[in-house]
């Protein structure tokens, strides 16, 4: 079955760096997210992307952040200036429709902010 | 979005024996999805059950709907070592609204 790939599987930065986590989607699909599960704790949503732009974002999903879609294939997500508190597990996941049938999940990325 | 809330928070089993999880949601669905995240990986989808259908099955999980009590439930039989990971719902209701998961049930299934 096709997956979706995120890269690196682990990044450790310095508090104030910027971080690109990386995503291949799976390729014939066309909805993009993000979520983040901080140790111990429930899987939050941070934001949807579609058609080369933001669908939907959560609150936790502030000026610090963005995504992108630089090519056909990779999905990023930035953040600016890490926190301590931005230390999770990001998760990528794609869908071919806008989430209401199933969504795959990558593998994760764990990012730790010292 | 609407959340599913998961009951029970955690739940310890012999192999061999089922396991049963509960999920309760608050407004109108299209349907309602179940996913199951072992340590540390990513979730993985495990069934879907739409807003007009009662009952569900896939192998060894059965899933029902209630639509009005706004609950389901997820049924593992016969349930393995390699059943143990956390488990989610995700209602999905007809606005369009992105899934987002509750606490989960953490099953743990001792061999």
């Amino acid at each position: 079955e096709p997956e979706v790939t995120q890269t690196p599987s682990h990044q450790v930065t310095q508090m104030g760096q910027e971080v690109i986590l990386r995503c291949v989607p799976i390729s014939n699909h066309l909805y993009f997210y993000w979520y983040r599960q901080i140790l111990g704790q429930k899987v939050e949503f941070l934001v949807s992307f579609y058609n080369n732009e933001i669908s939907e974002k959560s609150e936790i999903f502030d000026d610090q952040f963005s995504v992108e879609r630089p090519d056909g294939s990779n999905f990023t997500l930035k953040i600016r200036s890490t926190k301590l508190e931005d230390s999770a597990m990001y998760f990528c996941a794609s869908s071919p429709d806008n989430g209401s049938e199933k969504l795959f999940f990558g593998s994760g990325t764990q990012l730790s902010v010292l | 979005s609407q959340q599913g809330e998961e009951d029970p928070q955690a739940l310890s089993i012999q192999e061999g024996e089922n396991a049963t999880m509960n999920c309760s949601y608050k407004t109108s669905i299209n349907n309602l999805q179940w996913y199951r995240q072992n340590s540390g990986r990513g979730l993985v989808h495990l069934i879907l059950i739409r807003s007009n259908e009662r009952e569900k099955h896939s192998g060894r999980l059965r899933v029902t709907l209630d639509t009005s009590k706004k609950s389901s439930s997820l049924l593992i039989t016969a349930s393995r070592a390699a059943d143990t990971a956390s488990y989610f719902c995700a209602p999905y209701d007809n606005a369009g609204n992105m899934l987002t998961f509750g606490g989960g049930t953490r099953l743990m299934v001792k061999p």
